[in-house]
């Protein structure tokens, strides 16, 4: 059971939008701490695709943004390709546990 | 071009011990806190251990599933982080990622790991 809640799967067609919600406690989220956000390709190591709650790095599309509100963050994913079916996961930190957390991972596929 | 690779996963019984090197390239190694995650078959990621920069006290942090059982260090002299797993468990099956860590500030002091290595598998099996 991750300390972070996310939807285990979301889909959609391509040129739609999407949106995967990353759910957190006073803890983690809700303390302050910032979310960041990774696309993991099948069999490929995990990329960092947004941090800091909503920059992404040099050369990730402006198709991905992400947000923050409270106890929660959302990464949204507009003109959906099909190179962005992967997972997902959201991370933040957790001062009860004194370290870093995980979302679940949600699935993403490009109907 | 910063380049992470993990190296000496493998088999190994359970109650054994194993070392993982983390050989990097393309940046300068001693200005950044080194992170291990890893994954099990099917599962989603987990944080395993940190270690910061000597600038910030090379202090290291490990989950609670690992305190005790393994030691994370670095040679700055020669690029490589290092995770020393020990008393294995058949539970520490899984791909094993170390990650370059980016100290920032807002509001308190957090990091974000912005490049990975390929990873490395660990099976830890009778």
């Amino acid at each position: 059971q991750s300390v972070l809640t996310q939807p285990p799967s979301v889909s959609g067609a391509p040129g739609q939008r999407v949106t995967i919600s990353c759910t957190g406690s006073s803890s983690n989220i809700g303390a302050g701490y910032d979310v960041h956000w990774y696309q993991q390709l099948p069999g490929a190591a995990p990329k960092l695709l947004i941090y800091g709650n909503n920059n992404r790095p040099s050369g990730v599309p402006d198709r991905f943004s992400g947000s923050k509100s409270g106890t929660s963050a959302s990464l949204a994913i507009t003109g959906l390709q099909a190179e962005d079916e992967a997972d997902y996961y959201c991370q933040s930190n957790d001062s009860r546990l004194s370290g870093w957390v995980f979302g679940g991972g949600t699935k993403l596929t490009v109907l | 071009e910063v380049q992470l690779v993990e190296s000496g996963g493998g088999l190994v019984q359970p109650g054994r011990s194993l070392r993982l090197s983390c050989t990097t390239s393309g940046l300068t190694f001693g200005d950044y806190a080194m992170t291990w995650f890893r994954q099990a078959p099917g599962k989603g990621l987990e944080w395993v251990s940190f270690i910061s920069s000597k600038a910030y006290g090379g202090t290291t942090e490990y989950a609670a599933s690992v305190k005790a059982r393994f030691t994370v260090s670095r040679d700055d002299s020669k690029n490589i982080a290092y995770l020393q797993m020990s008393s294995l468990k058949t539970e520490d099956t899984a791909v094993y990622y170390c990650s370059r860590g980016y100290r920032y500030s807002h509001g308190s002091v957090m990091y974000y790991f912005d490049y990975w290595g390929q990873g490395t598998l660990v099976t830890v099996s009778s």
